[in-house]
């Protein structure tokens, strides 16, 4: 049973406009989620991350949102550059607090 | 702060043989974890030290599977008689205190 949800397997945008990346997840406990860049042949890269506390942080170019009632948290950035193209995963930290879940991932790209 | 390092890069080999990866963590880095990323899924957790000890391993951790860091610094991953469905990248991280994941660039494992 898939604990972080990505739906939406690759995201195709224009340079300069808004990407939004979506993640669901299924535990009420999970209390602090993070995003996470892969460029191909390299490991994960932190980007940003939100407590459940808050609703919404930023940094950048860079926006996470928290719907805690839906379980739903959004990524977005804006405006989106060629050098943003990547996969982008959801991961969860809850319960235990030491093990991040991730989702499968979505693949971003953006257009010249 | 070189970041995390694993070796080697790349590895194949044949179905049955035994192979062993090693990972360099942060160093002042006091806490270790081996991941597992297979195509088109998120990276899996698999184990978790603290310090020397490994404090959980997931099922996905068979009896083939053994992971050590003997002095808290490096740590192995050993597969044993592999098998084609160990094929994947393994991805090490490393953090402490309330830090996010570093990962290293993986260990891609072919097997034959």
């Amino acid at each position: 049973d898939q604990q972080v949800k990505q739906n939406s397997p690759s995201l195709s945008v224009q340079e300069g406009r808004i990407s939004i990346l979506n993640c669901d997840y299924t535990n009420s406990m999970f209390d602090y989620f993070l995003w996470y860049k892969k460029y191909p042949a390299e490991g994960p890269t932190f980007l940003i991350s939100i407590s459940s506390i808050k609703d919404k942080n930023e940094d950048g170019r860079f926006t996470v949102f928290l719907n805690k009632s839906a379980k739903h948290l959004s990524l977005h950035i804006v405006p989106s550059q060629p050098g943003d193209s990547a996969v982008y995963f959801c991961a969860v930290l809850g319960g235990s607090n030491y093990k991040l879940t991730f989702g499968k991932g979505t693949l971003l790209t953006v257009n010249p | 702060d070189t970041g995390v390092s694993q070796d080697p890069r790349h590895k194949i080999t044949k179905r049955g043989q035994n192979v062993t990866f090693r990972c360099d963590p942060i160093s002042e880095h006091n806490r270790l974890y081996w991941y597992r990323q297979t195509l088109g899924q998120g990276p899996e957790f698999l184990t978790y030290f603290q310090n020397e000890a490994q404090l959980e391993k997931s099922r996905l951790l068979s009896d083939r599977f053994s992971a050590e860091r003997p002095k808290g610094s490096f740590s192995t991953l050993e597969i044993q008689r592999t098998e084609q469905g160990d094929s994947a990248m393994y991805l090490c991280a490393s953090k402490t205190g309330g830090s996010p994941l570093h990962f290293g660039n993986g260990t891609r494992l072919t097997v034959t």
